[in-house]
């Protein structure tokens, strides 16, 4: 069974630009969450989409949106990049939303210059 | 609110030896899960332990257990026999099982196992 496949693995953006990431899911589960990992502040949860609705919502402003396919693909966009922006965005990949074990991609390392 | 917090961000450790890293929460929530990930140099976050709160007796995986104290709200790991394999990045986290569920992590503490 493959695992959780997040692309591109690394990207670097202009300040101001906008990037979409992407995140396949484990095959059969249909939650996907969203988490930005920076130095010293941890994994910040972003969001969770389940059946192409998104159930849960981070503090995070509106330059960071998602949604999900048919598939279960889910992709992330962030627009407007800012520097602070820079960061490692690890994806999760579980059953159900109820279902407590998660698996992550290894993450797509956003740089931005 | 949730707050999960590791308060050594570094750590080393020689092989063989056993090292404990530390975490605590806060919650107001009566039914959770805690968890260990381990963060290699891969980036791949990968399930260590799991501790559901309504149990007790402490989760153990291998060289690999915790010390689950519900009322002072600690959640520690011991890594005995420590490998090489072992060093990396260590995040502590929570999960409520209310509607929204979801992973509230640590900072993370950096692990170094010294041959």
């Amino acid at each position: 069974k493959a695992g959780v496949t997040q692309t591109p693995r690394y990207l670097i953006k202009t300040r101001g630009q906008q990037v979409t990431l992407s995140c396949s899911p484990i095959s059969g589960h249909r939650s996907v969450s969203w988490y930005q990992q920076t130095p010293g502040q941890g994994l910040q949860f972003l969001f969770e989409y389940f059946s192409e609705t998104q159930r849960n919502k981070g503090n995070f402003p509106g330059r960071f949106s998602g949604r999900q396919f048919s598939n279960s693909r889910s992709e992330m966009n962030v627009s407007t990049l800012e520097l602070g922006d820079s960061a490692l965005y690890l994806c999760a990949s579980r059953e159900n939303p109820r279902n407590t074990e998660a698996f992550f991609g290894q993450g797509t390392r956003l740089t931005v210059v | 609110a949730q707050t999960v917090t590791q308060s050594q961000p570094e750590m080393s450790v020689q092989e063989a030896e056993t090292v404990t890293l530390s975490c605590t929460y806060d919650t107001s929530e009566n039914n959770y899960y805690l968890f260990w990930y381990k963060q290699p140099p891969s980036r791949q976050m990968i399930l260590v332990i799991r501790q559901e709160a309504y149990k007790q007796q402490n989760a153990t995986e291998n060289r690999f257990s915790v010390n689950f104290q519900k009322a002072a709200k600690s959640f520690s790991l011991k890594i005995s026999d420590s490998q090489l394999g072992d060093t990396a990045m260590y995040f502590c986290a929570f999960m409520k099982l209310s509607k929204e569920v979801q992973f509230y992590f640590g900072t993370g503490t950096s692990l170094t196992v010294i041959p």
